[in-house]
């Protein structure tokens, strides 16, 4: 069965660094998705991503956040200069009509 | 402002019992579709069942069933015959047309005893 993944499992950064979460969603699908979860609250929309562009962000979503599809198979989302409170479980999905397919996440640990 | 309430931040059941998580959720659109999603230990989020909107019959899969009333703005999901393995965080979406994203609740912690 088709699933989507993301890499890495773990990731453990110093503020202020740069990292980039990476996602390969199901192929034939079109709307890509990034959703947080800060440790025992709830999953967070960021952004949506449609036709190779963002087609809703959040608040959350500010400048230090950008996504991007460099290629017909990864999605990425890159936040710029990681903060403390950027420490959370960032989930990927994508959808076919009605129904969104989650990967395991992604776990940042900002130090 | 969409919002999904979850009322119930813990919930406990006995093996083989029924249980029955709350969820209300606050739209002014009419098309739109309801998920529970099941979050185990490992974090990762499993779709339960989902509920499209313009459908007046209750979703059903297998032990997992819901009760939905577009009137009310409720929705909420029966298990029965809960196992071990049915423990987890339960959260209640939500999401419309266009981009759908998903519009979370806060999570109901279930725990099966033996």
């Amino acid at each position: 069965e088709p699933e989507v993944t993301q890499t890495p499992s773990h990731q453990v950064t110093q503020m202020g660094q740069e990292v980039i979460l990476r996602c390969v969603p199901i192929s034939n699908h079109l709307y890509f998705y990034w959703y947080r979860q800060i440790l025992g609250q709830k999953v967070e929309f960021l952004v949506s991503f449609y036709n190779n562009e963002i087609s809703e962000k959040s608040e959350i979503f500010d400048d230090q956040f950008s996504v991007e599809r460099p290629d017909g198979s990864n999605f990425t989302l890159k936040i710029r200069s990681t903060k403390l409170e950027d420490s959370a479980m960032y989930f990927c999905a994508s959808r076919e009509p009605g129904q969104q397919y989650f990967g395991p996440g992604t776990r940042l640990t900002v130090l | 402002a969409q919002t999904v309430t979850q009322s119930q931040p813990e919930m406990s059941v006995q093996e083989a019992e029924t249980v029955t998580l709350s969820c209300t959720y606050d739209t002014s659109e009419s098309d739109y579709y309801l998920f529970w999603y099941k979050q185990p230990p490992s974090r990762q989020m499993i779709l339960v069942i989902r509920q499209e909107a313009y459908k007046q019959q209750n979703a059903t899969e297998n032990r997992f069933s819901v009760n939905f009333q577009k009137a009310a703005k409720s929705f909420s999901l029966k298990i029965s015959d809960s196992q071990l393995g049915d423990a987890a965080m339960y959260f209640c979406a939500w999401s419309i047309g266009g981009s759908e994203k998903l519009v979370f609740g806060k999570g109901t912690k279930l725990t099966v005893n033996p």
